[in-house]
């Protein structure tokens, strides 16, 4: 499986700023995904990043809050806009395939808090 | 969309017994359903997965099996032991899914007691 790495690993920010977190994977991949995982919670899907073109955003979650880059098949970034405390959560990204058989592999993910 | 239900919320087992998890699915379509296991701190982990056209499918202690009839799939532990403990996530995918998305469940927090 691909070795994805993601930076920062863990943040503490003031509210009002922003936070780009980047995703890194050794091989190029079809799929990458951004997802939020607040404590204790399941998995939710933010948006799918696609390479040279706008990424695709999930019902509640919306590009200006949550803009993303794909500019190649191996890296992408999620920005966290105009932080609050609500948006202090685990951020993933996720890579895979495109057919509906492919496994789905998680970075290490970044903990966020947002003071 | 699809949705995924998982349960139990929590499970508690005495080490040696065996764990559970069932979860059920709405899309009829869905065609993947893989497992993952997240221990505290650490990323989820793909532990095992099965496709709509199996039945079954076992890795050493821990087994899959899918139901389509009844749209539902199950994870069994076997033997289990304290490093079972973990949260559990099934997911389902469809092929109808845009952008070949997953789907996931709630989660299942498990605990292994020795």
């Amino acid at each position: 499986s691909a070795v994805i790495s993601q930076k920062p690993s863990r943040d503490i920010c003031q509210r009002g700023t922003s936070l780009t977190i980047q995703c890194q994977v050794d091989s190029q991949v079809t799929m990458m995904f951004w997802y939020r995982q607040q404590p204790g919670q399941s998995l939710t899907l933010i948006a799918t990043a696609n390479q040279g073109s706008e990424a695709t955003y999930e019902s509640g979650f919306v590009i200006d809050k949550f803009p993303i880059s794909r500019p190649n098949l191996t890296f992408s970034t999620l920005t966290v806009s105009n932080m609050s405390p609500e948006d202090s959560s685990i951020y993933l990204c996720s890579v895979g395939g495109v057919s509906s058989y492919n496994e789905q592999f998680f970075g290490p993910g970044t903990r966020l808090t947002v003071l | 969309g699809e949705n995924v239900e998982q349960h139990p919320s929590t499970l508690s087992v005495q080490e040696g017994d065996s764990a559970v998890i069932k979860c059920t699915y709405s899309d009829s379509a869905s065609n993947y359903f893989p497992w993952y296991k997240q221990e505290l701190g650490k990323r989820p982990q793909l532990i095992i997965d099965i496709r709509s056209n199996v039945g079954e499918k076992k890795d050493q202690r821990i087994a899959v099996t899918l139901n389509k009839t009844a749209k539902h799939f199950s994870l069994h532990i076997t033997e289990t032991q304290p490093e079972d403990s973990a949260v559990y996530f099934c997911a389902a995918r469809s092929p109808k899914a845009a952008g070949n998305k997953l789907t996931f469940g709630g989660g299942t927090r498990v605990l292994v007691k020795p």
